[in-house]
Order: C-alpha cells, then sequence, then structure tokens
C-alpha cells in the first residue's frame, strides 16, 4: 500500500534555529496539507497546497512558516526560527484529487525545541 | 470556520462492550466525516468514513451514523477488544475548502 514518507523521525533544534521538516507524498496525488499534534492535543491544520501553491492555511502558519515542493516529489515545512511552543509532532498528509477525500497520513515528525 | 466538538474525552468499557463516541460540527457544508485510530506517538490511521449523502455505514464492529439535520455523527464499535484501546479523533471536511478540522478526541481505554 503506498505510503507519505517523512524525515527525519525525530529532530532536535535550538530556539531561533531554522528547521526543514521534509515529506515525499503518494505519488499520483493533488492534495498536500501539513498537520501538527501537540503531545496530548488534538490535530490541527496549518497548510494545504495544491497547484504548486498554498490553496489555505490557519493562523498558526505565520510568517516563520513556508512550504514548497521542490521537485515534483518532495514537499516541505519550513520554520525560519523556531520557537518552544513549535514543539509538536508534525504530520503531512496527500490525498488523491477532488472527489476523492480520503487522506494519507505520513508517520510524523516529532520537532523538539530547547 | 468549521467547529468540531467530540465527547467523552475518556471512555472505559470492558472487552466485549461497546463503545460510542459522538462527535457534533458546526458547518452546514461540511460533507465528509472521517473517524481517525491514533495510538501513542503514531499517525492517524483512518478506520471509517461517511459522506453526508449517506446517514449509515458500517464495517465489521465498526459503524458510524450522521444526521445532517442535527449535524451529529457517531462511532460505534461493537465486541470492544484490548487492541481497540486508543484515541479516537471524529473529523469533519467542508470540500470547498479541503481541509480536515479534527476533533478533541476521545481516549478509549478497553479492560480485559
Amino acid at each position: 500500500e503506498p505510503e507519505v514518507t517523512q524525515t527525519p523521525s525525530h529532530q532536535v533544534t535550538q530556539m531561533g534555529q531554522e528547521v526543514i521538516l521534509r515529506c515525499v507524498p503518494i505519488s499520483n496525488h493533488l492534495y498536500f496539507y501539513w498537520y501538527r499534534q501537540i503531545l496530548g492535543q488534538k490535530v490541527e491544520f496549518l497548510v494545504s497546497f495544491y497547484n504548486n501553491e498554498i490553496s489555505e492555511k490557519s493562523e498558526i502558519f505565520d510568517d516563520q512558516f513556508s512550504v514548497e515542493r521542490p521537485d515534483g516529489s518532495n514537499f516541505t515545512l519550513k520554520i525560519r526560527s523556531t520557537k518552544l511552543e513549535d514543539s509538536a509532532m508534525y504530520f503531512c498528509a496527500s490525498r488523491p484529487g477532488q472527489a476523492n477525500y480520503g487522506y494519507t497520513f505520513g508517520s510524523g515528525t516529532r520537532l523538539t525545541v530547547v | 470556520g468549521e467547529n468540531v466538538e467530540q465527547h467523552p474525552s475518556t471512555l472505559s468499557v470492558q472487552e466485549g462492550d461497546s463503545a460510542v463516541i459522538k462527535c457534533t460540527y458546526s458547518d452546514s457544508a461540511s460533507n465528509y466525516f472521517p473517524w481517525y485510530k491514533q495510538e501513542l506517538g503514531k499517525r492517524p490511521q483512518l478506520i471509517i468514513d461517511i459522506r453526508s449523502n449517506v446517514g449509515e455505514k458500517k464495517d465489521q464492529r465498526i459503524a458510524v451514523t450522521l444526521n445532517k439535520t442535527a449535524k451529529h455523527f457517531s462511532l460505534h464499535i461493537t465486541e470492544t477488544q484490548p487492541e481497540d484501546s486508543a484515541v479516537y479523533f471524529c473529523a469533519a471536511l467542508n470540500t470547498g475548502f479541503q481541509k480536515l478540522v479534527f476533533g478533541t478526541g476521545t481516549r478509549l481505554l478497553v479492560s480485559p
């Protein structure tokens, strides 16, 4: 069964540092997403990406965040200057197309900001 | 925007009992309602979903019901087993906006 792949599985970074979280969505999927989950809390939407541009973003997704699909296979989330409160599990997800709503989530990257 | 409420936050049952988790949503335009099971430190795994043109869907021990008028949907697990223990999240999708909005989660504990 096709999978969404995320790397690294765990990243520890110093406050103020930049981090890039990487995702490889399923190859024929058209919609891509980043979600985050602070420990013990619900899964929160960050951003959706379609046709090489952001289609929607939440209020969490401020100027410190950016996404890219640099080469047609990878989908990255960059946090420019990490804060302690950015510590969370970050999930990438993809889905096939307009009429298929089924999301496939990656296994997540646990980001710890110290 | 969409808001999804989920109850209860924790649910303890004995093996073999049934478990019911309920969600309400606010946006009447939402039309897709998945349920996810999340084990500790793992990704959310889709277990069942329902679209707004259907009132009920069943898959073995799991069923979901949807009341569009009341904007309620529920997950029903029958003959619970210890391996059903996990956190369950409901979610709603307004396909016009494409994003899933998750509920706050229910920690289900099934005791042998």
